[in-house]
């Protein structure tokens, strides 16, 4: 089965800090996504990555950036963290010509 | 306007009854069509699936979609209470760079009880 992990299930942060949340997959999955997920906004897409190095924004990207050095690894950023920015956050996989994407479980991110 | 809009719920239904979850979008280059559930605490997870317009079944749950309206559907016949969750659909387009990025609805939370 494909494992998608995210490095935290829960972190509380401070407003300004830098935040680093990670994601990896052990599938060679070339695409890999960072959504948030908020009650009645559904899942919003951050940022996505279709190769090593290669990315491109999605609907909300204000506020974030990201890394892909190695294919399964892909870190989403939070270079000045802010309250509004407290939301639960999902990394997500699908390999190139497929549509099933899986997910990680999940960080629940709190910035006070 | 978002691009895809979901029925908002919550929805509560006895055990046994057929649940209806529907989604309507306004792009019309989508062409990919998902069904994800997830779990309290947990990611989603692929439930269902469908390419272009037409039906789908798997068991007790059946996919519709029908482009010209730009309405999606999912029918689960049958409820259990395993079956409550977060539904959430999906859609993608069929090609570019932009292959696969997902567009998700808001998700419907969906209460089974015995």
């Amino acid at each position: 089965d494909v494992k998608v992990t995210q490095s935290s299930r829960y972190l509380v942060k401070r407003t300004g800090e830098k935040v680093f949340l990670e994601c990896v997959q052990d599938m060679d999955h070339e695409n890999m996504f960072w959504y948030r997920q908020d009650p009645g906004l559904g899942l919003r897409l951050i940022y996505f990555s279709y190769d090593v190095k290669m990315k491109e924004k999605g609907d909300i990207p204000e506020g974030y950036s990201v890394s892909r050095e190695k294919k399964e690894r892909f870190s989403l950023i939070l270079e000045s963290a802010s309250t509004n920015q407290t939301s639960m956050y999902l990394c997500a996989s699908k390999g190139w010509g497929s549509f099933r994407a899986f997910f990680g479980q999940g960080t629940r991110l709190t910035v006070v | 306007q978002k691009e895809v809009e979901q029925d908002p719920g919550p929805l509560s239904v006895p055990e046994g009854a057929i649940v209806s979850l529907n989604c309507t979008y306004s792009n019309s280059a989508f062409q990919y069509f998902m069904w994800y559930r997830q779990y309290s605490r947990k990611g989603p997870e692929l439930l269902m699936y469908t390419y272009s317009s037409g039906n789908k079944e798997d068991g007790r749950f059946t996919a519709q979609v029908d482009k010209s309206s730009k309405y999606i559907s999912l029918f689960i016949r049958d409820s259990q209470p395993s079956d409550s969750a977060t539904y959430l659909c999906a859609m993608s387009y069929a090609g570019g760079t932009s292959y696969g990025k997902l567009t998700f609805g808001q998700g419907t939370i969906l209460t089974v009880h015995p």
